[in-house]
């Protein structure tokens, strides 16, 4: 299988507090995106980091890359409660997207 | 930015009969997939959908199973054949391109 891990597999947090989590894959990738699922639905797209970039920001996110160790990393900074959510971080290899185990996030207000 | 339009949102059915899920895209996107999804678990991809040609299945997933069609690029349907209790999950189409994509709000499907 070609799917990436996650972890910690659940994730709970008080309001205000950092959550980060962290993606480890396989293969050799064009990008890895990370994306969110609320009640078990469709995905949201949050954020793309590209193979030759090592850190890119957007908001209250931060995601890191390290091709060498074929991870990454998603930190949320000052959560709130409506971050609560399932979050997975998907590789793109050119031709198809391979999501990671995900990472259940609760945010306590 | 794309809008996708799954149906059915969700159905019962009996073991050894067949259903058909249609996914729609509001604007052209060069990738679609279908994604199968288990309460809890992580997203499994069941196959590419090429645009006039034969679906490009993942291991585990065979056409007679899951035949998918993609007779134009905004339009995709998976079938799921002679189903059984096992195939009880989410199914999920998903469009975009190598940036990002674009998902539907799901199928679920249970077989009884």
């Amino acid at each position: 299988s070609q799917q990436g891990e996650e972890d910690p597999q659940a994730l709970s947090i008080q309001e205000g507090e950092n959550a980060t989590m962290n993606c480890s894959y396989k293969t050799s990738i064009n990008n890895l995106q990370w994306y969110r699922q609320n009640s078990g639905r469709g995905l949201v797209h949050l954020i793309l980091i590209r193979s030759n970039e090592r850190e890119k920001h957007s908001g209250r996110l931060r995601v890191t890359l390290d091709t060498s160790k074929k991870s990454s990393s998603l930190l949320i900074t000052a959560s709130r409660a409506a971050d609560t959510a399932s979050y997975f971080c998907a590789t793109n290899t050119g031709n198809q997207f391979y999501f990671g185990t995900g990472t259940s996030l609760t945010v306590i207000p | 930015s794309a809008v996708i339009s799954q149906k059915p949102s969700r159905d019962i059915c009996q073991r050894g009969t067949s259903l058909t899920i249609q996914c729609q895209v509001d604007s052209q996107v060069t990738m679609m997939f279908w994604y199968r999804q288990q309460p809890g678990q992580s997203l499994t991809l069941i196959a590419t959908a090429n645009q006039g040609s034969e679906a490009t299945y993942e291991s585990g997933f065979v056409i007679d199973k899951f035949p998918i069609s993609r007779p134009n690029l905004t339009f995709s349907t998976l079938t799921v054949s002679n189903m059984s209790p096992e195939d009880s999950s989410i199914y999920l189409c998903s469009a975009g391109d190598n940036e990002k994509l674009f998902f539907g709000s799901g199928t679920q499907l249970s077989v009884l």
